[in-house]
């Protein structure tokens, strides 16, 4: 069975500071995303790792992926307020067919 | 892009009574639809996966007699929620993942529905 994990579950930080929220999964994958959620919103899609050592960035944050790792992180850089949120990490496996989610980090972005 | 809606986007029922929730994909073809259900404060959970024409893959531990699913058309599936309890309050999330290049490695997320159950 597939399981994925995310730490931290919460991260409080301060608005110019830059942290890291880590992704580990227990089986070979064949994608991995990153959603923001807002409270009482469904996902907004951040980004999509297909491949080992795959990066993407946008704005202040930057996923990457080791697939040998079986790890993606999600680096937070110079946070503002406006990133408070949960996010998720998913990944899928035999397909795109089934997405498991990771456990959720919630951030809040202090000013 | 690729665009899923959901309707209601909230509703409050009385329990025993039975909920209809859509889903739509409003600019493509929806070849595999799924449905999940996420608790305050906790992560999301595939309750079903639903292919167009052909009956919905419940995940363990969820009941089909309970969670009705049909995935009519390439652009709609329903979700019924029957004989409605307060532990089935919840938010439900559908997302849709289409044929060829579009939606091929992603699924979309529709804006969710709160089912409240009093």
């Amino acid at each position: 069975e597939l399981k994925v994990e995310q730490n931290p579950l919460f991260l409080s930080m301060q608005e110019g500071k830059n942290y890291t929220i880590y992704c580990n999964y227990s089986t070979t994958s064949d994608r991995l995303y990153w959603y923001r959620q807002d409270p009482g919103k469904s996902l907004e899609s951040l980004f999509v790792l297909l491949s080992n050592g795959a990066v993407k960035q946008e704005g202040r944050l930057m996923a990457s992926l080791d697939t040998k790792a079986r790890l993606s992180t999600l680096h937070i850089t110079a946070a503002v307020h406006d990133l408070s949120a949960t996010y998720f990490c998913a990944v899928t496996s035999g397909g795109y067919q089934k997405v498991t989610f990771g456990t959720g980090t919630k951030l809040q972005v202090i000013p | 892009g690729a665009v899923v809606s959901q309707h209601p986007s909230w509703v409050i029922c009385k329990s025993g009574t039975s909920v209809k929730i859509e889903c739509r994909s409003l600019d493509f073809q929806a070849t595999t639809m799924f449905w999940y259900r996420q608790f305050p404060k906790q992560s999301l959970m595939l309750m079903a996966t639903s292919n167009e024409g052909s009956k919905a893959t419940y995940e363990q531990g969820v009941e089909k007699d309970k969670f009705l699913i049909n995935h009519a058309s390439l652009t709609l599936s329903t979700l019924t929620v029957t004989s409605a309890h307060p532990e089935d309050s919840s938010f439900y999330i559908c997302s849709a993942a289409g044929s060829g290049n579009q939606g091929r490695h992603e699924q979309y997320f529709g804006p969710g529905t709160r089912l409240t159950v009093t």
